[in-house]
This record gives structure tokens, C-alpha cells and sequence, in this order.
């Protein structure tokens, strides 16, 4: 069975500073990892993904994220938060591509002026 | 439409009483999913479909819960004699190709928060 921890429920940052969370994965065979975001009373959006093919992966709104198998962790980054960035952010894992999704719990991003 | 679409966005229901949650997906999408969002938690997978097909259902809590998607189009998931730890935010994804297939992506919908009271 695959699972996803996410460290802080909650994470504030200032604005023009480096955003980091952090997700890390449990799976018996080698996941595929994906980033939501989810805007309030909105559906959740793809950030990026990783399909076994490059290990740092771009996404949309200047995010990436590194695969790390040695440290089975899939962490979200961007140098530099925007306002609009304030979200809540999920970490996915699935076996299967996309049959079914495990999520993490999230982490709230609070972006302050 | 534009998008993945749910309705009712906001239900609130008695102990006891069945409820039926639609979704509408996107235009063409062959895949439809369903999934359960506790507060402060990931959502949680239910089952999904391919075209009319429902092709795994190992996620719906217990046989209070089921789905159908009779047409291959819009889904239902009804909820039967429904207790008050089923509030929660029910969310439907739909993809343009088969669930499973590399590159497919999950389009979600704005969800519908059910409260059972």
C-alpha cells in the first residue's frame, strides 16, 4: 500500500521568499508523485507530476519539485512566493497512474506581504 | 462545459435520509472519478469509471455508498441511510483518456460539502 506524509499542516513565508513543502512517500513498486493546489471553493488543480522520467520536475506558477528515491521524498519548491500562491497544497502518489490517488493531508501556504 | 461541475455544492441532510450527489464532467472525458475530502485531510479515492464501467468501487466505505454512471456521461453517488460521520467535502475528477493511462490528468470539481445532521 503507497501513503504520503506531509510535514506542516501549515506553512507561512514571506513574500519574495523560497516556498518548501515537503512531501514524502511510501510505496512497494515505484510511484508516480504529483503536486495539487486547491484555491478556496475551487476543484483542485495539477501542479506537476513525475513519471519516472526526469528527476526534477517544472510545473506551472514557477513550481518544481526533485524525486529523491534515496530520501523517498517528492518536495515542492519555488524561489520565490507570490501573494496568489497562498493555497493549500497536496502531495499524491499513485501505483497505477491515476486509478486511484493517494493524498496527503496537505499543507496550508500562507504567503505574507 | 468549461470545467467539471457538481451540484449540489451545499447539502444539508437529516441522520437517516439518502442523499444523491451529481457530477457533471467534462465534455469528452472517458474517465470519472470520485473521491471524499474530510477537513483538514487529502482526499480520500471512492471509486471510478471508465465510459459507464465502473471499474473500482474497493474505496466506497461500506453498501450505504454507491455510484453509477449510466450513459457514460454524468455520475451519481447516492448515499443511503446517512450517518453524520459522512459529512465531509465529496469531490468528482474526470480525465480525457482511460484512468491508468501515462499522461492522463484529473480535472476536479469544486466538490459538494454534505452535512449530515
Amino acid at each position: 500500500a503507497q501513503s504520503v506524509t506531509q510535514l506542516g499542516s501549515h506553512v507561512s513565508v514571506s513574500e519574495g521568499a523560497l516556498v518548501l513543502l515537503r512531501c514524502n512517500y511510501s510505496s512497494s513498486v515505484p510511484p508516480y508523485l504529483f503536486w495539487y493546489v486547491q484555491y478556496p471553493n475551487q476543484g483542485l488543480q495539477l501542479l506537476l507530476k513525475y513519471t519516472s522520467a526526469a528527476t526534477l520536475v517544472k510545473g506551472i506558477n514557477g513550481f518544481e519539485a526533485e524525486f529523491k528515491k534515496s530520501e523517498t521524498s517528492f518536495h515542492l519548491t519555488k524561489p520565490s512566493a507570490h501573494m496568489s500562491d497562498a493555497a493549500e497544497y497536496f502531495c499524491a502518489v499513485s501505483i497505477n497512474y491515476g486509478q486511484n490517488f493517494v493524498f496527503g493531508p496537505g499543507t496550508r501556504l500562507s504567503v505574507l506581504p | 462545459g468549461a470545467g467539471v461541475s457538481q451540484s449540489p455544492r451545499y447539502k444539508v441532510t437529516k441522520r437517516g435520509q439518502d442523499v444523491a450527489l451529481r457530477c457533471d464532467p467534462i465534455s469528452g472525458h472517458v474517465s470519472l472519478y470520485w473521491y471524499r475530502q474530510a477537513l483538514g485531510q487529502g482526499p480520500e479515492f471512492l471509486t471510478y469509471f471508465n465510459y459507464e464501467a465502473q471499474q473500482d468501487k474497493s474505496g466506497l466505505p461500506n453498501d450505504r455508498f454507491s455510484a453509477e454512471r449510466p450513459e457514460g456521461s454524468i455520475s451519481t453517488l447516492t448515499i443511503q441511510r446517512t450517518e453524520q460521520r459522512d459529512s465531509a467535502m465529496y469531490r468528482c475528477a474526470s480525465s480525457l483518456g482511460l484512468a491508468g493511462a501515462l499522461g492522463n490528468e484529473q480535472f476536479f470539481g469544486p466538490g459538494t460539502r454534505l452535512t449530515v445532521l
